[in-house]
C-alpha cells in the first residue's frame, strides 16, 4: 500500500495563478482531509470531505475549493493564489467511523505539497 | 470551545537524558487524544493515542503519554532520548462527539537532541 500520495511536493505560482493540488489513498478510506500547516500554527483544516460526494468546510476555507473525485481522491483549488497562502498542504484520511475501537479515529497523512506563492 | 495547548514551543535535551513535552487540552467531556510526530520535511505520524482503558499509554519509538483527567494533561515522555527523536511533536484532540473524526491540534513542540 502506498498509503496517502500527494502531488506535487513543490510548487511556485506567482500572485492570481491558479493550480490544484492532488490526493490519493488506497487504504479504502471514506473520509479525507485537508490541512494547512504554517510554521507556530499547527495544522488547521482547510476543508473535509466525510465521503464520496459530500464536501464540508473547516476552520479556514476561504480562497480554496475541493473535489472528491471518487472514493480515493480528494483534490485542492486554488482559484487565484495570494501570497497568504503560502503553506505547506497535508491531505490525510481516515477509516469509516464504524472501524473497531479507536483506529477508526486515526488520521493517516500524506507526505505534505510546499507552495510558495510569489 | 474544545482546545490544546502545547506548553513549550521548543524543548532542547542532550541524547540519553529524558524528554517531557508537555500538553494540556480544554473539554466539558473525556476527549480522544493523541500525539503525532513530524521529522523534517516528512508527512504526520501516529506516535499514540489514549483510549479509556487505561490512562498511561505507550506509543511506538519508546514513547509514553499519561492522561491526567485531574489536570488535563497528556503529556508525552520517554527515558532516554536519541538523535532521531528530533522533530516536531503535536499533541491533538478529538473532541467528544466531534464530527467526522476532525481533530484540533497543538502547535507544535520542537524538539532538539544534542549529542
Amino acid at each position: 500500500n502506498a498509503g496517502v500520495t500527494q502531488t506535487p511536493k513543490f510548487q511556485v505560482l506567482k500572485t492570481g495563478q491558479s493550480m490544484t493540488l492532488q490526493c490519493a489513498q488506497d487504504m479504502n478510506h471514506n473520509s479525507m482531509y485537508w490541512y494547512r500547516q504554517d510554521p507556530g500554527m499547527g495544522l488547521r483544516l482547510i476543508y473535509y470531505s466525510a465521503s464520496e460526494g459530500t464536501t464540508d468546510k473547516g476552520e479556514v476555507p476561504n480562497g480554496y475549493n475541493v473535489s472528491r473525485l471518487n472514493k480515493r481522491e480528494f483534490s485542492l483549488r486554488l482559484e487565484s493564489a495570494a501570497p497568504s497562502q503560502t503553506s505547506v498542504y497535508f491531505c490525510a484520511s481516515k477509516a469509516h467511523a464504524g472501524t473497531s475501537g479507536l483506529s477508526s479515529y486515526e488520521q493517516y497523512f500524506g507526505p505534505g505539497t510546499r507552495l510558495t506563492v510569489t | 470551545a474544545q482546545s490544546v495547548t502545547q506548553l513549550d514551543s521548543h524543548v532542547s535535551v542532550s541524547e540519553g537524558t529524558p524528554v517531557l513535552l508537555r500538553c494540556n487540552y480544554s473539554s466539558s467531556y473525556s476527549p480522544s487524544l493523541f500525539w503525532y510526530v513530524q521529522h523534517p520535511n516528512k508527512g504526520l505520524q501516529l506516535l499514540l493515542k489514549y483510549t479509556s482503558a487505561a490512562t498511561l499509554v505507550k506509543g511506538i519509538n519508546g514513547f509514553e503519554a499519561e492522561f491526567k483527567k485531574s489536570e488535563t494533561s497528556f503529556h508525552l515522555t520517554k527515558p532516554s532520548a536519541h538523535m532521531s527523536d528530533a522533530a516536531e511533536y503535536f499533541c491533538v484532540v478529538r473532541p467528544y462527539g466531534g464530527s467526522q473524526g476532525n481533530l484540533i491540534f497543538g502547535k507544535g513542540t520542537k524538539l532538539s537532541v544534542k549529542p
